[in-house]
């Protein structure tokens, strides 16, 4: 079975600072690897996806997320933190033929002005 | 497309009573997929459908649970006789498995239940 582990619930950035946030996937084979953000008594929506194409991944409103199969990592990234950009955000795994995802237990950020 | 929408998007029920929520899917999207969110977690997968057939179905589902796709478009999903710990919230999301290296969910609004 797949899992994510999303390190730190809660992260707090100052406006115009890097954003890190950070998942670590365990999956026995090739996985896809997701992450979706979600506001306030909202659905998820997509952020970037890996599907086993290039390992750095682009996604909407700024944010980059890189995979690193030695590391088993797959974290989120933006150089320069919005005050928009405050939600939760969770990442989650899934394997081709089983394509129900997997999610982690979501990390909040905060933008601290 | 007009994205996924669920409805209602907030239910008050009082336990032992039964409830129904829909999800209507993008437009040509043959697969559909129910979670669930507690608070403070992230969505937990409960069944998905291919078509009208339901492939999987999460040991969370228990037997007050039942989900249907008839004709393979909209969904509902129906929970018998409430219990207090059947408030959270439920996504629906769809996909489509037209090209199969990019199964990319996308979800509806979500319907938040709570039970008295």
């Amino acid at each position: 079975a797949q899992s994510v582990t999303q390190l730190g619930s809660h992260v707090s950035v100052s406006e115009g600072a890097l954003v890190l946030l950070r998942c670590n996937y365990s999956s026995s084979v090739p996985p896809y690897l997701f992450w979706y953000v979600q506001y306030p008594n909202q659905g998820l929506q997509l952020l970037l996806k890996y599907t086993s194409a290039a390992t750095l991944v682009k996604g909407i409103n700024g944010f980059e997320a890189e995979f690193k199969k030695s590391e088993t990592s797959f974290h989120l990234t933006k150089p320069s933190a919005h005050m928009s950009d405050a939600a939760e955000y969770f990442c989650a795994v899934s394997v081709f033929g089983n394509e129900k995802l997997t999610f982690g237990t979501g990390t909040r950020l905060t933008i601290i002005p | 497309d007009t994205g996924v929408s669920q409805d209602p998007r907030h239910k008050i029920t009082k336990r032992g009573q039964n409830v129904t929520f829909r999800c209507d899917p993008i437009s040509e999207h043959n697969r559909l997929y129910w979670y669930r969110q507690t608070l403070g977690q992230g969505p937990e997968f409960l069944t998905y459908f291919q078509n009208e057939a339901q492939l999987e179905k999460s040991r969370l589902l228990s037997d007050r649970f039942s989900a249907e796709r008839p004709k393979g478009s909209f969904s509902t999903l129906e929970i018998q006789r409430t219990e207090q710990g059947d408030s959270a919230m439920y996504l629906c999301a769809s996909s489509s498995q037209t090209d199969r290296n990019t199964d990319t969910q996308y979800f509806g609004p979500g319907t938040r239940l709570t039970v008295l």
